[in-house]
């Protein structure tokens, strides 16, 4: 089946720091997402890319639909606390397809 | 506007207890649903999604079912709850190919 390969799986910051993660795929995808969530509640909607090549920015977060359509990025830049939490990506291949999400990323920034 | 209620949020339950947990959405019609556990605040796992009324779709084999009775209804059901069934639940919907919306989750503990 289809599989995301989100890296890294966790990390730790200072704040003020960039930050970036990414997920691959063998599959081409025709949507990627990028979500996150805080503890305790469902994950929330960042950053949705509908065009390969696409580069997209939602305040300090910027995310890329590659491509190839098999891969895309978000960095987070001058990471705050309050942006810990995990960070999923998403896939679609189309409008009767399941979406495939990646295992996550746990950002933790120290303040 | 869409919103998706979730319900209940937090449940603790015998074990061999059956289980309902329910989800709605407002504000869309035929939307694609799914319902997810996550374990130890991690990965997303698909448990079902379905893609119309009566068509649901079991990504692994479980202790669970699900219905979906009307269009924007999904019902997440156990029979006889296992221990291993704990966990935090979300439900979700989709337009066709297009951005999934979290509900607030559920976390079920089974004792």
């Amino acid at each position: 089946g289809q599989q995301l390969n989100q890296s890294p799986q966790s990390m730790f910051i200072q704040e003020g720091e960039d930050v970036s993660m990414n997920c691959t795929s063998s599959s081409i995808f025709n949507t990627w997402l990028w979500y996150k969530q805080d503890p305790g509640e469902g994950p929330v909607l960042l950053i949705a890319l509908y065009k390969a090549g696409e580069l997209t920015s939602n305040g300090r977060l910027t995310a890329q639909f590659g491509i190839t359509r098999k891969d895309s990025f978000l960095n987070i830049s001058a990471s705050i606390p309050s942006d810990v939490g995990i960070y999923f990506c998403a896939g679609s291949r189309g409008s009767n397809y399941k979406l495939t999400f990646g295992k996550g990323t746990l950002l933790t920034v120290n303040p | 506007s869409q919103t998706i209620h979730q319900w209940p949020a937090t449940l603790v339950q015998p074990v061999g207890s059956p289980l309902s947990l329910e989800c709605t959405v407002e504000g869309t019609s035929n939307p694609n649903l799914y319902w997810y556990r996550q374990a130890a605040g991690r990965g997303l796992q698909l448990l079902f999604y379905s893609v119309g009324i009566g068509q649901i779709s079991s990504e692994v084999p479980q202790n669970l079912s699900a219905s979906r009775p009307q269009d924007r209804q999904f019902i997440l059901s156990s029979k006889k709850l296992l221990l291993s069934d704990s966990g935090f639940y979300l439900c979700a919907w989709s337009v066709a190919g297009g951005e999934a919306f979290f509900g607030q989750g559920t976390r079920l503990t089974v004792v």
